[in-house]
This record gives C-alpha cells, sequence and structure tokens, in this order.
C-alpha cells in the first residue's frame, strides 16, 4: 500500500526551464515531508524539507510548496540545469518515524 | 565524515541460494535502516534498528529475511532462500538518532541484487 502517491513518473524539461513534481497523501497525520535526490549508482540524499505548518520552503533553485487542506505538496526545481538529471522521490512520516517513499520522478534537463 | 558503507555493491544468485549484505554505518549514528527499492519504485523500510535492538520490523518478509546489528555498529542483512522478486537494491542508511526529520537519513550507494 503506497502511502505517498507521486508524479509524473518521468518529465524531460530543458535547461533554464521549470521541474515540478506532485505528491498527494491521505493520511492526516504525516508531519514531515522531505524530497531526497537519487543519482544513478548512489543512494538518495535529503535535498529539501518541510513541515505542514509552512505553505513554502526555498532553497537555492529548489522549492517545496505544501497545500495542507488538499494533502498535497510538490518540488519546483527553478532555472533546470543538467547537472538536476537524476531522480526524484517524496516521501513523509509521523513523528520523524518510518519514512514513506513516493515512487520517484526521474527528471532529464536537456542542454 | 565518512558515508554509510555497503558491501558488496553488485551480487547475482540462482533462486533458492542465500546471499548477506553488510552496512557500516557513520560513526556515532544511533539508528541504521535497512529499505528494499525494487527498479522504478521508492525505497521500502524494511527494518529499522536503535543501537542493536529492533524498532520496526514489520514490512521484513520474516519466513527468508534477516538482520542483526549486534554490537550496535555495523548491521548484516541476510536472505535465504532467495526469490525472483528479491531482485532489488539493498539500501542501507543511518540517522543520528531515533527518526527521519530532525535527524537526517545518510543512505549507502546500496547493494543490488539480482536473483535468477
Amino acid at each position: 500500500q503506497q502511502q505517498v502517491k507521486q508524479s509524473p513518473q518521468s518529465l524531460i524539461v530543458q535547461k533554464g526551464g521549470i521541474s515540478i513534481i506532485n505528491c498527494a497523501y491521505e493520511n492526516t497525520a504525516f508531519d514531515y515531508f522531505p524530497w531526497y535526490q537519487q543519482f544513478p549508482g548512489k543512494g538518495p540524499a535529503l535535498l529539501i524539507a518541510i513541515r505542514p505548518d509552512v505553505s513554502e520552503k526555498k532553497e537555492g533553485r529548489f522549492t517545496i510548496s505544501f497545500n495542507k487542506s488538499a494533502k498535497q505538496f510538490s518540488l519546483h526545481i527553478m532555472d533546470s540545469q543538467p547537472g538536476d538529471s537524476a531522480t526524484y522521490f517524496c516521501a513523509a512520516s509521523i513523528k520523524d518515524y518510518k519514512l514513506s517513499f513516493g515512487a520517484g520522478t526521474t527528471v532529464t534537463v536537456r542542454a | 565524515e565518512a558515508g554509510v558503507a555497503q558491501s558488496p555493491r553488485y551480487k547475482i544468485i540462482e533462486k533458492r541460494q542465500s546471499v548477506a549484505f553488510w552496512c557500516n554505518p557513520i560513526s556515532g549514528h544511533a539508528t541504521l535502516y535497512w529499505y528494499q527499492q525494487i527498479l522504478g519504485q521508492g525505497p521500502k523500510l524494511l527494518i529499522q534498528f536503535q543501537n542493536n535492538g529492533v524498532v520496526d520490523d514489520s514490512q521484513l518478509p520474516k519466513d527468508r529475511f534477516s538482520a542483526e546489528r549486534l554490537k550496535g555498529v555495523d548491521s548484516t542483512l541476510k536472505i535465504q532462500p532467495a526469490k525472483l522478486e528479491d531482485s532489488a537494491v539493498y539500501l542501507c542508511a543511518s540517522s543520528f538518532a531515533l527518526g527521519a526529520g530532525a535527524n537526517v537519513l545518510t543512505f549507502g550507494a546500496g547493494s543490488r541484487l539480482t536473483v535468477l
């Protein structure tokens, strides 16, 4: 049973464009929502995270938007670069316990 | 700071054989996790240790999978006997303390298992 649903499965964006990945959840007890970035042959690495008491968090070119009423959150990659080409996973947990991951989105940035 | 070390990186076995994966977490990290990542899917938690005790193993197929962390440092995940559907990358992660929020999970590069 997948607790976090992620879309799209893959996307292609031109260099300088905006990549948007969406995630939805059902369990309203979730209180921590991180995004992980994974390059081929590597383990996932934390990119950015948000808690439900804020609607947006920005770190450099990466922004999380959080909509508590809709139970949705999204990752925006601004000014996408070829080095951003990777698989991105959204995740959620309750009280920092038992992280549940989405299925992943493969982002390809074309130069 | 050295990362999470895992070995072997790749393993190919026949179904019904056994295999073991080893993980050495970041020094000082009390919590250790084993995740299974099937191709095209997100990681799924198999087992979580706090020091040498099991916190959660609810998704570990205990009829064939076992894991231990005897001295509260490194850990071994064993599969016996392996099935075709066990083909996946097995990721080890560690964090300073229990939880994935305030304490960030650091993942190893994973051990890729192919069962023929």
